[in-house]
């Protein structure tokens, strides 16, 4: 079983600045498989990125995917208020489907 | 629009069940694989099952793999989640996600709130 671990659990930024987030897991996984989900209190998850680098519908470019094997990180270039909110790394296997999540980084306004 | 409706969510005692259901529109449902992904109270996501397009592939976390029970009905664009032997630690918001590229989820529902509790 794939554990996907995320860091910091805690990220203090202020708008403007970069944050670098990361996903390690616990074996190497396929990039296709590799997914970024953003989530604000009282929402939905919200697809960013997928299969490692590709931003999903609607998604600015300030946020960037990239990586490979065990260690991907999800960078956003220039913070704007909206993008403080958790952020989660997501591995999928699909034979059997499994799905798993890393623990989750939160990215707080400093 | 596309959309993804959960019901059947509620207060229920360990031990015993509840079945969930998610209803989809917007989109052609029986083209893709859906899951269902719960998140406990201040917690965060945990894949819970999944299945693909035709049922033909399933899959369960190893936390509720026995007592839950994943099924669709393409006709009806529905999925659900059949859940048996309920335990404090199911206590949740359980969201239904579609499937889009290889395994991201796209598309999620608002959830709807299973609570375990005696």
């Amino acid at each position: 079983e794939i554990v996907l671990t995320q860091s910091p659990g805690t990220l203090s930024l202020s708008p403007g600045e970069g944050a670098t987030l990361s996903c390690r897991a616990s074996q190497s996984v396929l990039s296709d498989y590799l997914d970024w989900y953003q989530q604000k209190p009282g929402q939905a998850p919200r697809l960013l990125i997928f299969g490692t680098s590709s931003r999903a519908t609607g998604i600015p470019d300030r946020f960037r995917g990239s990586g490979s094997g065990t260690d991907f990180t999800l960078t956003i270039t220039r913070l704007e208020p909206e993008d403080f909110a958790v952020y989660y790394c997501q591995h999928y296997d699909p034979s059997p489907p499994q799905g798993t999540f890393g623990q989750g980084t939160k990215l707080e306004i400093k | 629009e596309v959309q993804l409706v959960e019901s059947g969510g509620g207060l229920v005692q360990p031990g015993r069940s509840l079945r969930l259901s998610c209803a989809a529109s917007g989109f052609t449902f029986d083209d893709y694989g859906m899951h269902w992904v719960r998140q406990a109270p201040g917690k965060g996501l945990e894949w819970v099952a999944g299945l693909t397009w035709n049922s033909g592939n399933i899959g369960y976390a190893d936390s509720v793999r026995g007592r839950f029970s994943i099924t669709r009905d393409n006709a009806k664009k529905s999925l659900f989640l059949q859940m048996n032997s309920l335990r404090p630690e199911d206590t949740a918001l359980y969201y239904c996600a579609k499937q889009y590229y290889r395994g991201a989820f796209d598309i999620w529902g608002q959830g709807t709130r299973v609570t375990v509790s005696s």
